[in-house]
């Protein structure tokens, strides 16, 4: 089991709330990345660590943001959610170089009505 | 930039036989690590399988193996032997700072 922990699992929240999702990891690894995935399961990067204090955007435009104040903790923070902003979002982590295993969270599935 | 191509949007096998899911990649870098990740319903994303650019023998893992082509860019998974718990979507990945993943391929193994 990996140690990479989401929470919530499961979140409804109404439009125009400000949420945040959360992510830790207990392997000291310094890469760490956010993905939504849309309901076809196809997975997009919407922003990625490569330790305290570094955050990059990735690929897929998010209005989301993040932090990286602390080596094992990468929120994800939503200032006023909307309904477009309804998906899975997935949080992974992997440390050394570019042969290293990524492991992910178990996801949070966030529905905003 | 890489981008990572899998044309198999689903698949099927019965239980026992042979599967082989496809994925191409481009990159322009020479040096680079190429994955299998498995997402099971309702679990976990986890690795299946890697293969390291710099090595031409096909990475194998048990029942798993790939057949990695790197002048055609190609990095194939080989499931043998399917079990009913092989289900999944299957995402090939490329690898360097960023992961970036193929659209994947959702894996049925019919009893």
């Amino acid at each position: 089991e990996a140690d990479i922990y989401q929470t919530p699992r499961y979140l409804v929240i109404g439009t125009g709330k400000k949420i945040t999702l959360e992510c830790s990891q207990t392997m000291g690894h310094d890469k760490m990345y956010w993905y939504q995935q849309d309901p076809g399961m196809e997975l997009h990067l919407i922003h990625y660590s490569y330790g305290v204090n570094s955050t990059e955007k990735g690929d897929l435009s998010s209005e989301s943001t993040v932090s990286r104040i602390r080596t094992e903790h990468f929120p994800l923070t939503l200032e006023s959610a909307r309904p477009s902003h309804t998906s899975q979002y997935l949080c992974a982590s992997r440390g050394g170089g570019g042969n290293t295993e990524a492991f992910f969270g178990q996801g949070t599935r966030l529905t905003v009505v | 930039a890489q981008t990572v191509t899998q044309s198999q949007p689903e698949m099927s096998v019965q239980e026992a036989e042979t599967v082989t899911l496809s994925c191409t990649y481009d990159t322009s870098e020479s040096d680079y690590y190429l994955f299998w990740y498995k997402q099971p319903p309702s679990r976990q994303m986890i690795l299946v399988i890697r293969q390291e650019a710099y090595k031409q023998q096909n990475a194998t893992e048990n029942r798993f193996s790939v057949n990695f082509q790197k002048a055609a860019k190609s990095f194939s998974l080989k499931i043998s032997d399917s079990q009913l718990g092989d289900a999944a979507m299957y995402f090939c990945a490329f690898q360097d700072d960023k992961i970036i993943f193929g659209k994947g391929t959702r894996l049925h193994i019919l009893p």
